[in-house]
């Protein structure tokens, strides 16, 4: 059974520009999480998507948005990028709201911005 | 807002010891997981515990999960240097704000040296 993919595994942008970053959940998953590992303050949870539908959200400024597709994949963008925002960025998917709790991630897209 | 505090940050040990690693926070998680990451990749599930007192062994790894649900501790015995790699704690919650999130502890980075 495949696992949760992410594309692309590096991205390299400019201050400014924005970054678009795509995953596919495990097949029959419906839930699809997104989180940020940046160097020194560990994994910090993003987004939560469920059945198309932005469930949660964290302490993430509004240029931090995604979208869930039919097939559940997902996509998460960032708007004006910063420095700061270089991390990888981990995908996870889960069996639904009812299996929020075992979340299964990605290999994760490096974004570098210089 | 939930914190998850895990110590020690560091580990050195020559194969052959035993170590343990510590989860500890004054919120309830209704689950707690582990997870192994290696350097440029995403996070792999070792473990889920959801009941309190709950002790789940694999192989040489014995994870414990605290009665009150509040802490839990990784315990190795006689490491291997396969063994090496950034071990984290996360904790979930059911409901409330923290629905869908995984809070994670900071990690701790072991090494285990032939």
């Amino acid at each position: 059974e495949a696992g949760v993919t992410q594309s692309p595994t590096h991205l390299i942008k400019t201050r400014g520009q924005q970054a678009t970053l795509r995953c596919s959940p495990i097949s029959g998953h419906t839930s699809v999480y997104w989180y940020q590992q940046a160097l020194g303050l560990g994994l910090q949870f993003l987004l939560w998507y469920d059945e198309g539908e932005e469930r949660n959200r964290g302490n993430f400024p509004p240029r931090f948005s995604g979208r869930q597709f039919p097939n559940y994949s997902s996509e998460l963008n960032v708007n004006a990028l910063e420095l700061e925002d270089s991390a990888l960025y981990l995908c996870a998917s889960s069996g639904g709201r009812r299996y929020t709790d075992t979340q299964y991630f990605g290999p994760g897209t490096r974004l570098t911005v210089l | 807002t939930q914190l998850l505090e895990q110590s020690p940050q560091f580990l050195s040990i020559q194969e052959g010891e035993n170590l343990t690693v510590y989860c500890n926070s004054s919120s309830v998680f209704s689950s707690l997981q582990w997870y192994r990451q290696e350097p440029g990749e995403g996070p792999v599930l070792l473990v889920t515990v959801v009941t309190g007192g709950e002790v789940k062994k694999l192989k040489r790894l014995t994870f414990q999960f605290g009665d009150a649900r509040k802490d839990s501790s990784l315990h190795i015995t006689a490491a291997q240097p396969g063994d090496t790699g950034l071990y984290l704690c996360a904790g979930a919650n059911a409901g409330g704000t923290s629905y869908g999130k995984l809070t994670f502890g900071q990690g701790t980075i072991l090494t285990v040296h032939p």
